[in-house]
């Protein structure tokens, strides 16, 4: 079974500053996909970014960017220039690769970040 | 992107009441759905996964006699929490995948009073 660990239940941050979300994952998969999703306070999932494991590049998505080193199955997530829209709670998935329509998204706890002025 | 549809996106109800939440894909078609619940300030979890025509798959501990789902199209499921009880209160979110990627209905919360 796939687990996700998000170690930092909370983060804070300056306006324009940068910040980094830990996350660390567990699978015996050697082909996989993993997100990010931001949930502001109306609780809507947005996708943030996302990262194939086949991919030794790292995703980037504007002020978005991962760091994936899948030896060490960490993925973390910089958030460049930090807005005060970026408040919300960021959740790490995983999901199998493939065309299994049926494999659902696995998640870890959050961390939420708070950007101040 | 793709679009998820959630309704309603709040309803109350009375305990022992059945209260039915539909969940469609607006730009696409989903063969399978998933549907989660989320307590605040907590994660998602997992409940089941709605496969059009054809019965749900249920996480472990989901009891499926309560949480009845359907999906009887290849853009809609629907969850109905049957004889709610005030435990059953939380926030449900239904997803879908699109080209290897889960996109989110914006939710129901649901509380029984």
């Amino acid at each position: 079974a796939q687990t996700v660990t998000q170690s930092q239940p909370e983060m804070s941050v300056q306006e324009a500053e940068t910040v980094t979300l830990s996350c660390t994952y567990d699978t015996s998969e050697n082909n996989y996909y993993l997100f990010w999703y931001k949930q502001p306070p109306s609780r809507q999932m947005i996708l943030v970014i996302r990262q194939e494991a086949y991919k030794q590049q790292n995703a980037t998505e504007n002020r978005f960017s991962v760091n994936f080193q899948k030896a060490a199955k960490s993925f973390s997530l910089k958030i460049s220039d930090s807005q005060l829209g970026d408040t919300a709670m960021y959740f790490c998935a995983f999901m199998k690769h493939g065309s299994q329509a049926g494999t659902a998204l696995i998640f870890g706890k959050g961390t939420t970040l708070s950007v101040s002025s | 992107g793709a679009v998820v549809s959630q309704h309603p996106s709040w309803v109350i109800c009375k305990s022992g009441t059945s209260v039915k939440i539909e969940c469609r894909s607006l730009d696409f078609q989903a063969t399978t759905m998933f549907w989660y619940r989320q307590f605040p300030k907590q994660s998602l979890m997992l409940m089941a996964t709605s496969n059009e025509g054809s019965k749900a798959t249920y996480e472990q501990g989901v009891e499926k006699d309560k949480f009845l789902i359907n999906h009887a199209s290849l853009t809609l499921s629907t969850l109905t929490v049957t004889s709610a009880h005030p435990e059953d209160s939380s926030f449900y979110i239904c997803s879908a995948r699109r080209r290897d990627s889960g996109f989110f209905g914006p939710g129901t919360r649901l509380t029984v009073l």
